[in-house]
């Protein structure tokens, strides 16, 4: 069943804004990563927050973790023409060995 | 280059074919996955390994065969698919199995199939 939903799942926004993106979770878990995947392409992990983690940074992205809410977003700062991709987000449940993915948020930057 | 290479990119095939996709990673990892990728779709995983012993079968049709001869390369064994089975197939590894580890996963660049 999936886990974690992306939202919205699209956007599109003008070079140099900030993109954000959520993730609403159903169950408890024990992680949560992000992943890019460029058209056509594989995934690449970008980032993981673990359950006890509030925020977390990495170069220009920054990922919050609300449990309470079950939620997570992931904000790119500055955004290039390079940023344009589909992002994911898998959770790790603690019942469960495996990754739940979402169906991804497409994000278009405009030149 | 994420250190998994899948092979062929592109695959074409007919419903009565038989063909294989190919899955090798320089990681040094323990487990190796294959997810399917529809349009629109959350990645589905179908099969895992760890340490060469298959863990996971999320209920793929027989018609998908998975092997694995040793913990750095992994198959999928195609026959008789349907049109439906068109999609990317994304052959991924990590350290190890479990993703409460906090285990990364790297995936390969994937193989389009199309099924006709």
């Amino acid at each position: 069943s999936q886990q974690g939903e992306e939202d919205p799942q699209a956007l599109s926004i003008q070079e140099g804004e900030n993109a954000t993106m959520n993730c609403s979770y159903k169950t408890s878990i024990n992680n949560l990563q992000w992943y890019r995947q460029n058209s056509g392409r594989g995934l690449v992990h970008l980032i993981l927050i673990r359950s006890n983690e509030r925020e977390k940074h990495s170069g220009r992205l920054r990922v919050t973790l609300d449990t309470s809410k079950k939620s997570s977003s992931l904000l790119i700062t500055a955004s290039r023409a390079a940023d344009t991709a589909s992002y994911f987000c898998a959770t790790a449940a603690d019942s469960n060995y495996q990754l739940i993915w979402g169906a991804g948020t497409k994000l278009i930057i405009k030149p | 280059e994420t250190g998994v290479t899948q092979t062929p990119r592109h695959l074409v095939m007919g419903m009565t074919n038989k063909k294989s996709l190919k899955c090798e990673q320089h990681l040094g990892h323990n487990a190796m996955y294959w997810y399917k990728q529809s349009a629109k779709k959350p990645l589905e995983l179908m099969f895992v390994y760890n340490f060469k012993e298959q863990t996971e079968n999320n209920s793929v049709p027989s018609r998908f065969s998975p092997e694995c001869p040793n913990s750095s390369h992994l198959f999928l064994h195609l026959h008789t698919l349907q049109p439906e089975d068109s999609a990317l197939y994304l052959c991924a590894s990590s350290q190890d199995f479990g993703a409460r580890g906090g285990n990364t996963i790297y995936f390969g660049e994937g193989s389009w199939l199309t099924v006709v």
